[in-house]
């Protein structure tokens, strides 16, 4: 399996534009999950998915932010408008039966860096 | 208090030396995984501990559920091993995912 793959690896914008983030899981896992990682916080978790069902969203920050998983093998993670604050490295990650303690399988990451 | 607790922050050691990084936590779980993060950004999962022991190679990893610790250990250190290691448990009341704040060691040759 070619592993968890994310889209694109590096990402400049400038504020004000919008920011789409994609990511396809490995074939079979059903639950998705999108983090940030920045200096001051360390990964965050934004939301994840279970059998393409958003079942925890709380960690969005704010409503411009949303995500998306139309199908089990793609999912978005998309800002608008996108602020400085933005900037980060945008992690997805997917798991089969995740609940039961199966590993976390994450992709590189999209660097996002809003001017 | 933080309900993940790694230490050292920070860990500098030579070539081949016996490393240890420890997790402590606060909260009831159901998993404990170890999670690589090299200085080119990739995360790597290295094992999910629920109890007992598990070894890859020259990577150790060790659970006590009792006293909500966990340890990972490196033998015969290398440069290579050089990254951050972070310590993440799933909650069992709630089954959110609370990640420590990372290891960075440094091998050096």
């Amino acid at each position: 399996d070619a592993g968890v793959i994310q889209s694109p690896r590096h990402e400049v914008t400038e504020m004000g534009q919008e920011v789409t983030l994609r990511c396809k899981p490995i074939s079979g896992h059903d639950y998705l999950f999108w983090y940030r990682q920045t200096m001051m916080r360390g990964l965050e978790l934004l939301i994840y998915f279970n059998n393409n069902v958003p079942i925890d969203d709380s960690g969005m920050p704010e409503d411009r932010f949303s995500a998306k998983m139309p199908n089990a093998s793609f999912s978005t993670l998309k800002i608008q408008p996108s602020e400085p604050r933005d900037s980060a490295v945008y992690f997805c990650a997917s798991s089969s039966s995740f609940l039961l303690g199966s590993p976390l399988h994450f992709g590189n990451g999209t660097r996002l860096t809003v001017t | 208090k933080n309900e993940v607790e790694q230490s050292p922050q920070n860990l500098t050691a030579q070539e081949g030396e016996f490393i240890t990084i420890n997790c402590s936590y606060s909260v009831g779980i159901s998993a404990l995984h170890w999670l690589q993060q090299h200085p080119g950004g990739g995360i790597v999962s290295l094992f999910m501990l629920s109890s007992g022991k598990k070894k890859h190679g020259r990577l150790i990893a060790t659970i006590n559920i009792q006293e909500k610790h966990s340890s990972l250990h490196i033998t015969a250190s290398h440069p290579r091993d050089s990254a951050v290691y972070i310590c993440a448990v799933l909650m069992d009341s709630n089954y959110q995912l609370i990640w420590g704040a990372g290891t960075k060691l440094i091998i050096k040759p």
